[in-house]
């Protein structure tokens, strides 16, 4: 089975704080998601990368920068963060071939105080 | 405006009935997939079905079936026999075009399934 996993289920930070929150998959996708989830707005895509080192904007990208060394791996970089960012992060893998299907890692739930 | 467009924030049904979930979808590209999630309160999304913009039948898996209606830009989640175990939120999602930097999907804002006893 696919597994995506996430670093931290829980955090609590301050506000202006830099945050790191970490995504790791091991089944070679070439595909990697950061979305995150608020109550009534669904899953809004921040960044996606399709290879390594490549990065692309998603629908709210602000406030928030990537990073992908290695296939495995990609990181959501919150530089400073502010209380508006205090959400529940999703980071999902995929192939390239159809369906295109998303596999979800559990979560990480962020509170910036 | 929004691509994926889920209208019932709440839904109730009783245990062993069917329950329909909506689902429309806007999109100018030919080639487009969509697929139905399922969150439980855990918070982990599980895949549950995929209807291709091509595909000819409404696909189905288990209890789970996609009420695929291209012309209404409709892709319905019918779950039937509903369990405890459907307690969940149910989220939409759409892939427009096929590969090569498509892969990206949009999702609904999600409809909260309460099944009760």
């Amino acid at each position: 089975d696919v597994k995506v996993t996430q670093s931290s289920r829980y955090l609590v930070k301050r506000t202006g704080e830099k945050v790191f929150l970490e995504c790791v998959q091991d089944m070679d996708h070439e595909n990697m998601f950061w979305y995150r989830q608020d109550p009534g707005l669904g899953l809004r895509l921040i960044y996606f990368s399709y290879d390594v080192k490549m990065k692309e904007k998603g629908d709210i990208p602000e406030g928030y920068s990537v990073s992908r060394e290695k296939k495995e791996r990609f990181s959501l970089i919150l530089e400073s963060a502010s209380t508006n960012q205090t959400s529940m992060y999703l980071c999902a893998s995929s192939e390239t071939t159809l369906p295109v299907e998303l596999f979800f890692g559990e979560g990480s739930r962020l509170t910036v105080l | 405006a929004q691509k994926i467009t889920q209208t019932q924030p709440g839904m109730f049904v009783q245990e062993k009935e069917a329950v329909t979930l909506d689902c429309t979808y806007d999109t100018s590209d030919p080639s487009y997939g969509l697929f139905w999630y399922k969150q439980p309160s855990s918070g982990e999304m599980i895949f549950l079905i995929y209807q291709g913009s091509y595909d000819q039948q409404n696909a189905t898996e288990g209890r789970y079936s996609l009420n695929f209606q291209k012309a209404r830009k409709s892709a319905n989640l019918v779950i039937s026999a509903s369990q405890l175990g459907d307690s969940a939120m149910y989220f939409c999602a759409m892939r427009e075009g096929l590969q090569g930097g498509s892969e990206k999907l949009v999702f609904g804002k999600g409809t909260k399934l309460t099944v009760n006893p």
